[in-house]
C-alpha cells in the first residue's frame, strides 16, 4: 500500500478483555515504532522494531502489553487485561531505516469502558 | 532529561492571518527537529526537518526556523487556511537515540 495502515480504526472493549491492535508498515521499513496518544498530548513512546526484533521496548507501561513483528513486517500490539486507563490513540509509525522520517499511520482508537 | 515545550498550547485565528507557533528543546546531543502536523483521526505528517546548519526552511505556507544556540525553533504559517486547523507537534531527534521526543503540540483552529 502506499502508507502505513492501522487496524481496527476503532476498539471498544470492556475492561479485563485482550485486544490485539495491528499495523501494516510501509512496504521495505525496516524500522517499526508504536506510540500511545492521549487527548491534548504528544504521541509517547512505547516500543520500536528494527526487522523482527524489538530493539528498544521500554516504553512499554507495563508487563500487560506485548508486541511482536514475527515476520518483519506486521506488527501486532497485544494489550492483557485491559484496563480504562489504556484508553488512547494508539498510533505506528514505519521508516526505511533507523534515524529517518517516521511515516505515520492514522491510528486505532481504543475505548475500554 | 529530553524535553520538548511548545507554545501556546491553542490557538485560535481568522482565515487568512498570519501566526507563530514557538518549540523549545533541551534534547541533547541534537541531531534534528521536525514539525509534524496533525489534522484530528489522523496520524501526523512531517511539514520540514531541520539540522544544525539551518536556521530557516519553507514548504509552502510554512516557514520553519531554528536556533541551535538557544535551543529554539518556530513555525510560522502565513495566510492561513481553514485547512491548517490541527494539531502542531514538533519534534527532535538526538543524536545519541533512535526514540525522539515529541511536543504535545499547539492546536491550531482557523476561523472563517
Amino acid at each position: 500500500g502506499a502508507g502505513v495502515s492501522q487496524t481496527p480504526s476503532n476498539k471498544v472493549t470492556e475492561k479485563g478483555k485482550y485486544v490485539e491492535l495491528r499495523c501494516d508498515p510501509i512496504s521495505g521499513h525496516t524500522a517499526l515504532y508504536w506510540y500511545r496518544q492521549s487527548l491534548g498530548q504528544g504521541p509517547e513512546f512505547l516500543i520500536y522494531f528494527q526487522g523482527t526484533g524489538a530493539a528498544d521496548d521500554s516504553g512499554l507501561p507495563n508487563d500487560r502489553f506485548f508486541a511482536v513483528r514475527p515476520e518483519g513486517s506486521v506488527s501486532t500490539l497485544k494489550i492483557q487485561r485491559t484496563e480504562r486507563g489504556d484508553s488512547a490513540v494508539y498510533l505506528c509509525a514505519s521508516s526505511p531505516k533507523t534515524g529517518l522520517e517516521q511515516f505515520f499511520g492514522p491510528g486505532t482508537r481504543l475505548t475500554v469502558l | 532529561k529530553n524535553q520538548v515545550e511548545q507554545s501556546p498550547q491553542s490557538l485560535i485565528i481568522l482565515e487568512g492571518k498570519n501566526c507563530t507557533l514557538q518549540c523549545n528543546y533541551t534534547v541533547s546531543p541534537f541531531s534534528n527537529l521536525r514539525w509534524y502536523k496533525q489534522d484530528t483521526g489522523r496520524g501526523p505528517v512531517s511539514l520540514t526537518i531541520m539540522t544544525f546548519s539551518e536556521n530557516t526552511k519553507s514548504n509552502g505556507r510554512y516557514t520553519a526556523t531554528l536556533d541551535a544556540d538557544t535551543k529554539q525553533s518556530s513555525l510560522h504559517i502565513t495566510a492561513s487556511q481553514l485547512s491548517d486547523s490541527a494539531s502542531y507537534i514538533c519534534v527532535v531527534s538526538s543524536g545519541g537515540s533512535y526514540i525522539p521526543t515529541f511536543g504535545r503540540g499547539t492546536s491550531l483552529i482557523v476561523h472563517p
